[in-house]
């Protein structure tokens, strides 16, 4: 089955700061890869997705890198502030139904 | 905007006792999940359902089961409680179909079980 892992676990960052967090998966037959971001007390909520089909992804400040050949992609955070303190969880499905998701990663960012 | 609401944010119960969790969205998703969450360990499977009445095991499905009588509301059922199942208990919908993948969650239900 899918194993998905995530690195680093903990992330530290100076606000005005990049972040990036990246994620490697084993399925190759995985097709769609998104992120969430799990603030305090609260469920995770969907930040930013990507499809096998394409290779990058924008929103605002943040941006979703895909690899199908190394199968790895990766969440880069530009220019952090406070409110971007939380965890964040990568994960993995093929056709979405069984979703495999990362440890996570605390990302603290530091004013 | 979608809203997925579980019935309890924190449940304490006894080990042994049959224990239902409730979860119910509002946007009319095929697709309802429901997760475990435990520190270092991230969001584990452990049931799905993707029509009325039709679940899928997930990656850790024993000592739970679930129920799905109507299109808007998915339960986990603790059949008899143990320890090991203190856990934050996340529940999930999503619309279905080939291109509709996006889940959203509900704020989570933390189960105690002493």
């Amino acid at each position: 089955g899918e194993n998905v892992e995530q690195h680093p676990s903990t992330l530290s960052v100076q606000e005005g700061d990049s972040a990036v967090i990246k994620c490697t998966y084993s399925d190759s037959a995985s097709n769609y890869f998104p992120w969430y971001k799990q603030e305090l007390g609260k469920g995770p909520q969907l930040i930013i997705d990507i499809r096998s089909n394409v290779g990058e992804k924008k929103d605002q400040r943040i941006a979703v890198t895909l690899n199908k050949t190394a199968k790895h992609f990766s969440l880069h955070i530009t220019e952090t502030q406070p409110e971007d303190s939380a965890v964040y969880f990568c994960a993995a499905t093929n056709y979405g139904q069984n979703f495999v998701f990362g440890p996570g990663t605390r990302l603290s960012v530091l004013p | 905007d979608v809203k997925v609401t579980q019935s309890s944010r924190y449940l304490v119960k006894r080990t042994g006792e049959k224990v239902f969790l409730e979860c119910v969205q509002d946007m009319d998703h095929e697709n309802m999940f429901w997760y475990r969450q435990d520190p270092g360990l991230g969001l584990r499977l452990i049931y799905f359902s993707y029509d009325v009445k039709m679940k899928e095991k997930g990656d850790i499905p024993e000592g739970y089961s679930v129920s799905r009588e109507k299109k808007e509301r998915f339960s986990l059922i603790l059949e008899s409680a143990s320890t090991n199942q203190t856990s934050m208990y996340l529940c999930a919908s999503s619309p279905g179909g080939l291109a509709a993948y996006e889940q959203y969650f509900g704020p989570g239900t933390r189960l105690t079980v002493t």
